[in-house]
């Protein structure tokens, strides 16, 4: 079974914080990405990478950066974390081309 | 840039009763594919059912089934035989293939309907 990690299923953080976002995938997919769940917006796709060192911008970019250094693990940062970044955020992976994404648990952020 | 609209927020249904959830995109694309997700409360979001768009034949899988009109960009989900473990939310997610760069395998999401099944 394919298994999607993420770090922490809740955290809170200060206001001005840097926060990091863990995933990690096991099935040696090229592609992961991040997304934001928030009521009556659905998911919308923050970064994604589709090969180490390698990322695109998705649909809300702005405040956040991503790493991946190596294939498994794609970290998801906020440098200077604010209140309206409080969200659930839910990473996924895929195998290149037109496949299924498979999804970790979620991080439950609340920034105070 | 491709939409996708899940007009219906919530939905109930019996237990052992058939629910139809909808789904209509827009793309000026001609190949693509369609899914839908499975996001139980707390729970991992799974995938249900893909169709691709290029099949005329409607994909199964054992309760589950779509309704796809490609000319009406409709693609609507279907599951019978509702079980309380069908309570979740569900998304419609639609992904354009695009060769050659590294983006072919991004999705696009309506905002989900909430299901509720009732014993």
């Amino acid at each position: 079974d394919v298994k999607v990690t993420q770090s922490s299923r809740y955290l809170v953080k200060r206001t001005g914080e840097k926060v990091f976002l863990e995933c990690v995938q096991d099935m040696d997919h090229e592609n992961m990405f991040w997304y934001r769940q928030d009521p009556g917006l659905g998911l919308r796709l923050i970064y994604f990478s589709y090969d180490v060192k390698m990322k695109e911008k998705g649909d809300i970019p702005e405040g956040y950066s991503v790493s991946r250094e190596k294939k498994e693990r794609f970290s998801l940062i906020l440098e200077s974390a604010s209140t309206n970044q409080t969200s659930m955020y839910l990473c996924a992976s895929s195998f290149r081309g037109f496949n299924e994404q498979y999804f970790g648990p979620g991080t439950r952020l609340t920034v105070t | 840039a491709q939409t996708v609209t899940q007009s219906q927020p919530e939905m109930s249904v019996q237990e052992a009763e058939t629910v139809t959830l909808s789904c209509t995109y827009d793309t000026s694309e001609s190949n693509y594919y369609l899914f839908w997700y499975k996001q139980p409360p707390s729970r991992q979001m799974i995938l249900v059912i893909r169709q691709e768009a290029y099949k005329q034949q409607n994909a199964t899988e054992n309760r589950f089934s779509v309704n796809f009109q490609k000319a009406a960009k409709s693609f609507s989900l279907k599951i019978s035989d509702s079980q309380l473990g069908d309570t979740a939310m569900y998304f419609c997610a639609f992904m354009s293939p695009k060769i050659n760069t590294g983006a072919n395998s991004k999705l696009t999401f309506g905002k989900g309907i909430t299901l509720s099944v009732r014993p």
